[in-house]
């Protein structure tokens, strides 16, 4: 069974870079079926679509244009995780980061989660 | 960008009703639509992607329809654990953008 699950600092200062990785268990980033994401959530609002890495040999990455300045997507295979780093934060980045997994063999969507963890940013 | 419309944004009904939920893309996606649900402190859960195939394990009271621009998740006869927020969510071109949600709520 796949397990995703994010870790990182869960609260971050103004101006300060995020950094949240996800653990993959039962399943391998490296496969070419199969996109990995970051999608947040912030406090009672909707879902917001982050980044993507997706491996066909090379690492290929696709961004939101509205984060895509501030926002690096990376993975690392032999740990089986991958990465999000957005820097320069403010109160608006405070949100339930998820990752997730795309799966080309289901239309392309989102098949499976992580819990999601609440990132903070205050002072 | 792909905008995601759907409504409406609150749907009140009774366990056993019927739901018909909306979502209208700013331009065409084809088939490429895709819905999810989610409970309060969960993650969304994948129901019905490419428009209209239900995902596994996923009950046959849910159904999605349409095509290009505008289209609808069914749920045939509501169950309590149905109550939830909706969104749909278009991959038929970067940026991936998801709908505003529609609440289900139990009247």
């Amino acid at each position: 069974q796949l397990q995703l699950q994010e870790s990182g600092p869960g609260l971050v200062k103004p101006a300060e870079t995020l950094s949240l990785t996800c653990t993959v268990s039962g399943g391998s980033i490296s496969s070419s079926s199969y996109f990995w994401g970051w999608i947040r959530q912030p406090p009672g609002k909707g879902l917001e679509w982050i980044a993507s890495i997706h491996y066909t040999g090379n690492a290929n990455t696709y961004y939101s244009p509205s984060l895509n300045s501030r926002v690096t997507i990376s993975g690392d295979t032999s740990k089986n995780q991958f990465s999000l780093n957005l820097n320069s934060v403010t109160d608006a980045d405070t949100a339930v980061y998820f990752c997730a997994r795309r799966s080309t063999l289901l239309g392309y969507s989102y098949d499976y989660w992580g819990q999601g963890t609440l990132v903070t940013v205050s002072s | 960008e792909i905008v995601l419309t759907q409504s409406p944004a609150t749907l009140s009904l009774s366990p056993g009703e019927r739901a018909t939920l909306s979502c209208r893309a700013s331009q065409s996606v084809g088939s490429s639509l895709v819905w999810y649900q989610q409970k309060p402190g969960q993650a969304p859960r994948l129901l019905i992607y490419d428009a209209s195939n239900r995902a596994t394990g996923i009950p046959a009271r849910f159904s999605g329809s349409g095509s290009g621009t505008d289209f609808t998740l069914t749920i045939s006869s509501l169950e309590s654990e149905d109550f939830a927020i909706y969104y749909c969510q278009q991959r038929a071109s970067w940026p991936i953008t998801f709908g505003q949600g529609t609440q289900l709520e139990i009247k």
